[in-house]
């Protein structure tokens, strides 16, 4: 059960956009459409923001999008706002009920 | 709406014993799983524990197996977690999380509860 890797943190510019990756394994990201990725703000709970890879729960912007190839997830923000800066979380279903999570990604936007 | 509450967090010695809860409501809380999930101070979040919607069926991290027992009342739509041997680096923030079903997806979080492990 080894963390997913994301980078350590991203920056951008307001109205730029982000990249984030999430790379996990053939037992994780690799096996089953499931990455889910999360937003937390400082002393926050996490939000969901993309489940099923690429599904927007209700009420989330389409500025934020996700998607997957092989053993590697990403979540894009487009058009960065004040509000987006962050820590980012990756998730993936790994069988069984379990989880795992990645490593975190803090969002600066400069 | 879900909501999800937690209680019983607190500062406990290394070696205690802690007892967390969950109370859940807005949901059919019997047709769900739900998880345990963690946070370390100015950590990542690291999955603990589930539980079927039966409660029938448990999973643990190996950080925490054999220290935790994860059970469930679903006359009540409550959540235990009942926590063993714990140890420094059990502090952290224990969030209690909705399943989308049988797996796949934490969809609803609760706000949290702070266990402190330290002498």
């Amino acid at each position: 059960q080894s963390a997913l890797t994301q980078p350590r943190s991203v920056s951008g510019s307001p109205g730029q956009s982000v990249t984030i990756s999430c790379t996990g394994t053939s037992s994780d990201v690799g096996a089953y459409n499931y990455v889910s990725w999360y937003q937390q703000h400082p002393g926050k709970a996490p939000k969901l923001m993309i489940y099923d890879v690429t599904k927007w729960p209700s009420g989330v912007p389409d500025r934020f999008s996700g998607s997957k190839s092989g053993n590697t997830a990403s979540l894009t923000i487009s058009g960065l706002q004040a509000d987006d800066e962050a820590d980012y979380y990756c998730c993936s279903y790994a069988g069984s009920y379990t989880y795992v999570f990645g490593t975190g990604t803090k969002v600066t936007v400069l | 709406e879900v909501q999800l509450l937690e209680s019983g967090g607190g500062l406990v010695q290394p070696g205690g014993s802690l007892r967390l809860s969950c109370a859940a409501s807005g949901f059919t809380f019997k047709n769900y799983a739900l998880s345990w999930v963690r946070q370390a101070p100015g950590k990542g979040l690291e999955w603990v524990s589930a539980i079927s919607a039966t409660g029938g069926t448990t999973y643990y991290a190996d950080s925490v197996k054999g220290r935790f027992t994860f059970s469930r009342d679903n006359s009540k739509n409550t959540l235990d977690l009942q926590m063993n041997s714990l140890r420094a680096e059990d502090t952290a923030v224990y969030y209690c999380v909705k399943d989308r079903g049988s797996g796949s997806l934490l969809d609803y979080w609760g706000q949290g509860i702070l266990v402190t492990v330290s002498s």
